[in-house]
């Protein structure tokens, strides 16, 4: 199976702070990747596919890159609405679409 | 509106038995691959089980292999996840979802879930 890691676990920033969260896949998965977004009580929400490719609705201040085993998700100035947990999910192993452990964003 | 509904969840023993539905409206379910995720109290995302649009193939984590089954009724717009054999660690709300696809050259399908049920909790406990 297909393990991803992301890193890190906890993130802690303020509002207006750009931020990077990593994801990194235990072999290559080319480009099949999707980032989501979950707040508490609350059902995820997609973020990015195709390990780059924006949501209709997201906003643009939320981008994806990477390929292969290495993929960043970037925030590029928090909003309040933004803290949350962010999972990235492989989908290069049908149907074995493993989730990373999650990266909690908090308010610092 | 595209919309995912799950129910049935509840309190259950133990050993027991409880099956899951997702009802879907907005969209041709027959379709569609749909997936089932759970997440345990303060736990992250854990992949269970698959369908492909026609029924004809499943798959399932080996956390519950042999104890739960997948299934839909096209005709209903309804996916299912029969459970049994609980045990505690089974104990999580569970989430149904939609795997959309989109080509992007000779055999290559980029594929993602959206959207996603709101969640049905199940409690494994005597």
């Amino acid at each position: 199976d297909i393990q991803l890691t992301q890193s890190p676990s906890f993130l802690s920033a303020s509002v207006g702070d750009r931020v990077t969260i990593t994801c990194r896949a235990s072999q290559g998965i080319s480009s099949y990747l999707a980032w989501y977004q979950q707040k508490p009580g609350k059902a995820p929400k997609l973020l990015i596919y195709a390990a780059s490719t924006l949501q209709s609705g997201v906003p643009s201040r939320f981008s994806g890159s990477g390929s292969g085993t290495e993929f960043t998700l970037t925030i590029s100035s928090l909003q309040p609405e933004d803290f949350a947990t962010y999972y990235c999910q492989q989908l290069n192993s049908y149907p074995q679409y493993t989730f990373g452990q999650g990266t909690k964003l908090e308010i610092k | 509106e595209v919309q995912l509904v799950e129910s049935g969840g509840g309190l259950v023993q133990p050993g027991g038995s409880l099956r899951l539905s997702c009802a879907a409206s907005g969209f041709t379910f027959s379709s569609y691959a749909m997936h089932w995720v759970r997440q345990a109290p303060g736990k992250g995302l854990e992949y269970v089980s698959a369908i492909s649009s026609n029924g004809g193939s499943t798959y399932y984590a080996n956390s519950v292999k042999g104890r739960f089954t997948i299934s839909r009724d096209n005709s209903k717009n309804t996916l299912y996840l029969q459970m049994g054999s609980l045990r505690a660690e089974d104990m999580a709300v569970y989430y149904c979802a939609r795997e959309l696809r989109s080509y992007c050259g000779g055999d290559c399908y980029y594929n993602w879930f959206d959207p996603w049920g709101q969640g049905t909790l199940v409690t494994v406990s005597s």
